[in-house]
C-alpha cells in the first residue's frame, strides 16, 4: 500500500505554545488528507477534512482558530495547535487519499501530543 | 444518523484458536467497510475492505470478513490466532457512492491473545 509519514512522533511542548504535525504522502498525490484525534482507549474522531488548496472543513465541535490545518501541495498537510493546552493532549492521527472512486485512505504513524 | 458499533470492547482468546470480531453498522445504505488494526502507539494497518462484489472479502495475515446486508453486520474472523495478533481493532465505514475518504470509526476492540 501507499506510505504516509507523519512526523514527529513524538513532542512535548509548554502549555501556551504552538506545535505543528506533518503529514506527507510519501509515493502518491493525496488530493485529500484527514486528521483524527484519539483519545487514551477511545477510537478515532474525525477533526477536519483538507483537500489541496483549499480551506479545510472542519467537524462540528473542532474549533478551526485553535486547530490550523494547511493543505499547500498534493504530499504535505499540517495541523497546527494553537496555544495548546493540557488538553490537548492527545494522540493525533493523519490519513491521505488519492484520486479514484475505489481508493481507501492511508494512515500515518501518529503524534503523540504531551502539553505540559 | 451513521454509526458503527463494536460489542466487544476486550477480547481474549488462547493462541491457535480461532476468533470472531463483530461489527454492525447504521447507515442509509451499503456503505464501504473497513477494518483496521493499531498496535500500541502506531498509526493504522488496514487489513481489509469491501467496497462491492463477494460478501466474503480475504485481507491480510489471514484474516477474512463478511458482509451482511441483513444484519448490518461485518464481522472479522482469523481461523487460527498469533500472539502477534494481538493489537486494537477498528471497524470503520466510509460513504458512498463518493468515498470521500472520510471514515467513521467503532470505538474498538482490544485483542489479547493467550499463550
Amino acid at each position: 500500500g501507499a506510505v504516509v509519514s507523519q512526523h514527529p512522533s513524538r513532542v512535548i511542548c509548554k502549555s501556551g505554545t504552538s506545535v505543528k504535525i506533518e503529514c506527507r504522502s510519501l509515493d502518491f498525490q493525496a488530493t485529500t488528507m484527514f486528521w483524527y484525534r484519539q483519545f487514551p482507549k477511545q477510537s478515532l474522531m474525525l477533526m477536519a477534512t483538507s483537500n489541496e488548496g483549499s480551506k479545510a472543513t472542519y467537524e462540528q465541535g473542532v474549533e478551526k482558530d485553535k486547530f490550523l490545518i494547511n493543505h499547500a501541495s498534493l504530499t504535505l498537510s499540517t495541523l497546527t495547535v494553537t496555544s495548546a493546552h493540557p488538553e490537548d493532549s492527545s494522540f493525533y492521527i493523519c490519513s491521505a487519499r488519492g484520486t479514484g472512486p475505489k481508493t481507501e485512505a492511508f494512515f500515518g504513524q501518529g503524534t503523540r501530543l504531551t502539553v505540559v | 444518523a451513521q454509526s458503527v458499533t463494536q460489542p466487544d470492547i476486550h477480547i481474549t482468546v488462547s493462541e491457535g484458536a480461532s476468533l470472531e470480531l463483530r461489527c454492525n453498522y447504521s447507515y442509509g445504505a451499503t456503505p464501504y467497510l473497513f477494518w483496521y488494526v493499531q498496535s500500541p502507539g502506531q498509526g493504522l494497518q488496514l487489513l481489509l475492505k469491501y467496497f462491492s462484489g463477494d460478501t466474503l472479502v480475504q485481507g491480510i495475515k489471514g484474516f477474512e470478513a463478511e458482509f451482511k446486508r441483513s444484519q448490518s453486520s461485518f464481522n472479522l474472523r482469523k481461523p487460527s490466532v498469533h500472539w502477534s495478533d494481538a493489537a486494537e481493532y477498528f471497524c470503520a465505514v466510509g460513504a458512498r457512492p463518493s468515498n470521500t475518504g472520510k471514515l467513521i470509526f467503532g470505538q474498538g476492540t482490544t485483542l489479547q491473545v493467550k499463550p
